[in-house]
């Protein structure tokens, strides 16, 4: 089974369209997230989400925007496309535990192709 | 400003011999370090830890070192084998509110041949 799961795996869009990936995670973590690997292959935190907040990184343009339907799901919807949000996109979740940092589990990535 | 540096993209190491991977970091309230490792096509997947408290954590053939002093730490592979041919990341977790998010480094390409 797999524990943070992603889909699509391959995403190829035209700039200016709307377009959500989504993520499931099956070990009942409370705290779910977004990074971004972009073409310089920097790894980057897009948002952490649990039932009680969302934290976004200040870099990350509003059309981004993340969407929960439950604790297992954190889908990542992305409005008016543009060329330079072609990268790599991980999910990943955590147990919340408070002041413990806990391992973070990473999806297979999806990889965005915007033309 | 990155806060978590691998300053070598990538290193070559012989089957069977040491290999370190180094990482340097800015951020002086870090106080947790981990190692991940990515193969091609696949999410990073944890590998080992190190709380600031400690100065080396052993798992396997897996050590890692820090040196606080000098806001570094240092991941040693013994015996390299080809399996462990991957992008490994260094990374530090931000909390923030109760959540932590990680802070990565750009990553070296490790690759041991046979």
């Amino acid at each position: 089974d797999t524990a943070v799961s992603q889909t699509p795996k391959y995403l190829v869009t035209q700039m200016g369209n709307d377009k959500s990936i989504k993520c499931e995670q099956n070990l009942g973590h409370d705290t779910m997230y977004w990074y971004k690997q972009d073409s310089k292959k920097f790894l980057k935190i897009m948002f952490s989400y649990n039932n009680k907040e969302l934290i976004i990184n200040e870099t990350v343009p509003n059309r981004f925007s993340p969407k929960s339907p439950d604790k297992a799901h954190l889908n990542l919807h992305i409005n008016s496309l543009e060329l330079g949000d072609s990268a790599v996109y991980f999910c990943a979740s955590s147990q919340e535990s408070g002041s413990q940092w806990e391992t973070q589990y990473f999806g297979p990535g999806t990889r965005l192709l915007v033309l | 400003d990155q806060q978590v540096k691998q300053n070598s993209p990538s290193l070559s190491v012989q089957e069977g011999r040491i290999s370190i991977l180094n990482c340097d970091y800015t951020n002086s309230m870090f106080d947790y370090f981990l190692w991940y490792k990515k193969y091609p096509a696949e999410g990073p997947t944890f590998l080992i830890s190190i709380s600031s408290i400690k100065d080396k954590n052993e798992d396997g053939r897996f050590t890692v070192f820090l040196n606080k002093s000098a806001k570094h730490l240092s991941l040693h592979i013994v015996p390299s084998q080809p399996g462990d041919s991957a992008v490994y990341f260094c990374a530090a977790p931000n909390s923030g509110a109760g959540s932590y998010q990680l802070t990565f480094g750009k990553g070296t390409k490790l690759s041991v041949i046979p």
